[in-house]
């Protein structure tokens, strides 16, 4: 079976701090996606990242950077100085064959000004 | 070039009327997925259809609730009976059909169902 465990429920920071979202997954699947979804206020899924099992490099799009490292099953999101309107739910989620999707409870984001 | 589109976006139902949400995949998408999000919770997969085929329900609740996605039309889910505990929020998502099966999934932008 698949989990995905994001251990904060709640972060809250001032703007212009870097802050970290944390992901560890569990999947007895050799291929897999892991993914990070953003869900403002507003409540639509915003796809922010896809990453597949065999690429471990990390990635960075403007303020947000991705750490995957399959050795400890973990996927972690940055955002480097955060903004009031990052404040969000963030969600880390795990594909495998079939492409259902294994959802995290979510990291509610909150930044203050 | 639609996203996934989903209808209505909000919808009031008293306990015990039916509830059926739609959902129109992105042009050339042959998978359709259904999740449920209840209230401050993750998401969680109920259901994976393909055209007039349901592949996976292994997270549907057993009774009173239903999937289609016929060969013409958007994909159904029908929920008879409601009660308070089916409030939520219920997305939509599809994908492109590829040998591998690992594609991304398009969310739509979801249906808030609330029973009173």
């Amino acid at each position: 079976a698949q989990k995905v465990t994001q251990a904060q429920t709640e972060i809250s920071v001032v703007e212009k701090e870097d802050v970290t979202l944390d992901c560890v997954y569990e999947t007895r699947d050799t291929t897999y996606y892991l993914f990070w979804y953003k869900q403002p206020p507003s409540g639509e899924l915003v796809f922010l990242i896809r990453r597949n099992s065999f690429d471990e490099q990390n990635e960075i799009s403007g303020r947000y950077s991705w750490n995957f490292q399959k050795s400890t099953s973990s996927f972690n999101f940055t955002i480097t100085a955060s903004q009031v309107v990052d404040s969000a739910v963030y969600f880390c989620a795990l594909s495998g064959a079939g492409n259902m999707l294994t959802f995290g409870g979510g990291t509610r984001l909150m930044v203050k000004p | 070039n639609a996203g996934v589109m989903q209808n209505p976006r909000h919808l009031v139902r008293r306990r015990g009327q039916e509830a059926r949400l739609r959902c129109s995949p992105m042009k050339g998408h042959s998978h359709v997925y259904w999740y449920r999000q209840l209230p401050e919770e993750g998401l969680k997969f109920m259901v994976y259809l393909q055209k007039e085929n349901i592949i996976d329900e292994s997270g549907m609740p057993k009774e009173r609730f239903s999937a289609e996605f016929p060969k013409e039309g958007p994909s159904i889910l029908r929920i008879q009976q409601v009660v308070r505990g089916d409030s939520a929020a219920y997305f939509c998502a599809s994908s492109p059909y590829t040998p591998t099966a690992l594609t991304e999934a398009f969310f739509g932008q979801g249906t808030r169902l609330t029973v009173v």
